[in-house]
């Protein structure tokens, strides 16, 4: 079965935790993507990755973390810094140069702040 | 100026309308065009892209980009209440690998 999984589906942190929401594919896609949606502003950036071993910083990058240690997973770490954390959480993915940069998203990771 | 406008509706339509959902955007650099439909509470799954201006078509799904305009539109023939979704629309310029995304439309069609 291939495709992009995300775990957990749902998630519940207490203030001041940091969690880590794990994204894995198996369609060999170079690039990995995560971002962030709210109620009524879309999906918002918080980092990508075109290979392994590099990232950069999206357009909310402030309070999250990322790693890229294999070209089949990109978790994201949700840190203490980071004052809003509850949202629907999309990982998507990509390969570049073949003309189109079309992404491909996971089914998400809601995550609460209790 | 926003880079890419989309009016989030909801806009409502009888089963069998012709729908019609449109995105503006500033940056003429843009060059691939994408829409995404997202239901409730799962990812968006990508519908329809086009490269560059003009039509194309698949199944009740026809996708229009017009360059000179900086408007892109995506038209739905005979719409079924399974269409009920947000429709995002998506963009990015040659070699890029980011995409700028609308703030989606929420179509909801009644049987």
């Amino acid at each position: 079965d291939g495709g992009i999984t995300q775990s957990p589906k749902y998630l519940f942190r207490k203030e001041g935790q940091n969690v880590t929401l794990s994204c894995e594919q198996n369609l060999n896609h170079d690039a990995m993507y995560w971002y962030r949606q709210d109620p009524g502003q879309g999906l918002r950036l918080i980092y990508y990755s075109q290979i392994v071993n590099d990232f950069q910083k999206g357009d909310i990058a402030e309070g999250y973390s990322v790693s890229r240690e294999k070209k089949e997973s990109f978790p994201l770490t949700v840190t203490s810094a980071q004052k809003n954390p509850t949202a629907f959480y999309l990982c998507a993915t990509s390969l570049p140069g073949q003309g189109q940069d079309t992404q491909y998203f996971g089914p998400g990771t809601r995550l609460t702040v209790l | 100026q926003k880079e890419v406008e989309q009016d989030p509706g909801p806009l409502s339509v009888p089963e069998g309308a012709i729908v019609s959902l449109n995105c503006t955007y500033s940056n003429s650099a843009f060059q691939y065009f994408m829409w995404y439909r997202q239901y409730s509470r799962k990812g968006p799954e990508l519908l329809m892209y086009t490269y560059s201006s003009g039509n194309k078509e698949d199944g009740r799904f026809t996708a229009q980009v017009d360059k000179s305009s900086k408007y892109i539109s995506l038209f739905i023939r005979d719409s079924q209440p399974s269409d009920s979704a947000t429709y995002l629309c998506a963009m990015t310029t040659m070699g890029y690998s980011t995409l700028t995304f609308g703030k989606g439309t929420m179509l909801l069609v009644s049987p």
